[in-house]
């Protein structure tokens, strides 16, 4: 079974307009760290956000959020304001505590290609 | 602030050639990460080390071997290259403080087996 799973393949958006990506992720360990990177045309991987599986609150970086739900395992990335700059591929990773304290590398989706038309 | 310096940024081999991809990191990070990501895909994990003298296989390790003699480099030998091993190579590092520290990219050698 995936770990991460990441169900839009690709997004259109106007610009300015707000978009969710979504991400479920299936883990049993009850330590484990969400994240949110994206990847621009020009190939590198570009850190975004941050949800630890204790945390009360939702993450929130600027025009980045994230929304919880761990009940339902899922880890949605919003964008508020969408800007032509914001186009890019986006991955869900997740990075568990096992018995090695986190060290294991990121699990990623398959990612999301968001475009922001003008 | 260089963070993770990967090189060469492109290569061409020949089957059956072999290799080395460079990684360098002057975060002082204990952790370090090689990663691959073919073509509309996520990346998947080769190998990782947790510190200088200490290695262990990820998802995808065959084909690929890895040495960490010092807490900056950690380079990823590809042996036999097959046309398998096509893809775009990334090295990866992180503060070893549990779940919650992300890890920082290099900007990626995208390597092509012909």
């Amino acid at each position: 079974a995936q770990k991460i799973t990441q169900t839009q393949p690709g997004m259109f958006v106007q610009e300015k307009e707000a978009v969710t990506l979504d991400c479920t992720y299936d883990t049993s360990d009850p330590s484990y760290g969400l994240f949110w990177y994206k990847q621009p045309s020009s190939g590198e991987m570009i850190f975004l956000i941050y949800q630890g599986s204790y945390d009360q609150q939702n993450a929130t970086e600027g025009r980045y959020s994230l929304n919880f739900q761990k009940a339902r395992k899922s880890a949605n990335l919003v964008i508020s304001a969408s800007q032509l700059g914001d186009s890019a591929m986006y991955f869900c990773a997740m990075r568990e505590g096992g018995s090695g304290g986190g060290a294991d590398g990121l699990t990623f989706g398959k990612g999301t290609h968001l475009i922001i038309q003008p | 602030n260089a963070g993770v310096t990967q090189t060469p940024k492109f290569r061409i081999l020949k089957i059956g050639q072999s290799m080395t991809l460079q990684c360098t990191q002057d975060m002082n990070h204990n952790y370090m990460y090689w990663y691959r990501q073919d073509p509309g895909m996520g990346l998947k994990l080769i190998y990782y080390s947790v510190g200088a003298g200490i290695t262990d296989k990820g998802e995808v390790p065959n084909g690929y071997n890895v040495s960490r003699s010092t807490t900056e480099d950690f380079p990823l030998r590809l042996e036999l290259a097959a046309p398998s091993q096509t893809s775009v190579y990334f090295c990866a590092s992180s503060s070893p403080v549990g779940v919650s520290q992300p890890q920082h990219f290099g900007d990626g050698t995208r390597l092509s087996i012909l």
